[in-house]
């Protein structure tokens, strides 16, 4: 157990609608990452926050968006679902900018 | 756009032996490189990074070494086990500039009991 959760573990849903995935960092990280991992891609950055500021962005679609917390959980915003957005999104939390990362168990999101 | 690439897909090593992972990167800025480790039906894990200023750096069982001049990263385990058998992916950034994180497509490693 990474002390990353992320809710919910799964979630099935329409084209067209909007979901929201929260992560919980580890105690006393400040970096939060997101990423996506599909069949097709791979893994891949979607962003990162580091004390509640935006500190990188990756390939991250503008139907996307995350913001951080004061209390340093995150969420994922995804709206405007297209079948091809299903995937595992996986949320990291670190104690700095870089360096070691811990991984959540990941939301499984599938789009009919 | 620049990317990483790993030279081998898939990797087979007798348990008991060490194994080398390669990568390599394009991005020149790049100063900062990451190996993760992800088992089947599991979430990536962070095994070991380095910054562009050391040629190698070990952890337990793992070493990653970095050439700059071919621009190219290796990640080497040593006496393998069966816990592994995972795909392995390495990924470049820069440790300030804020730039995004970019990886590879991953090795597959089996190790063979």
């Amino acid at each position: 157990d990474s002390g990353v959760t992320q809710t919910p573990k799964h979630l099935i849903t329409a084209t067209g609608q909007r979901v929201t995935l929260r992560c919980s960092p580890r105690s006393g990280d400040l970096s939060v990452y997101w990423y996506q991992q599909s069949l097709d891609q791979g893994l891949q950055f979607l962003i990162q926050y580091y004390n509640g500021e935006e500190r990188a962005k990756g390939n991250i679609l503008e139907r996307f968006s995350a913001q951080q917390f004061p209390d340093l959980h995150s969420e994922l915003n995804l709206s405007s679902l297209e079948l091809g957005d299903s995937a595992l999104y996986f949320c990291a939390s670190g104690p700095g900018p870089l360096g070691e990362q811990y991984f959540g168990p990941g939301t499984r999101l599938t789009v009919t | 756009g620049e990317s990483v690439g790993l030279h081998l897909p898939t990797l087979s090593v007798q348990e008991g032996d060490n194994s080398i992972i390669n990568c390599a990167y394009s991005n020149s800025a790049s100063d900062y490189f990451i190996w993760y480790k992800q088992e089947s039906g599991k979430g990536p894990q962070f095994i070991i990074d380095i910054r562009s200023n050391m040629d190698k750096r070990q952890g337990q069982r793992v070493t990653v070494l970095l050439n700059k001049t071919v621009k190219h990263l290796s990640l080497q385990i040593a006496a393998t086990q069966p816990g592994d058998s995972a795909v392995y992916f390495c990924a470049e950034t820069a440790w300030f500039g804020n730039e995004k994180l970019t990886f590879g497509t991953g090795t597959r490693l089996t190790i063979i009991p």
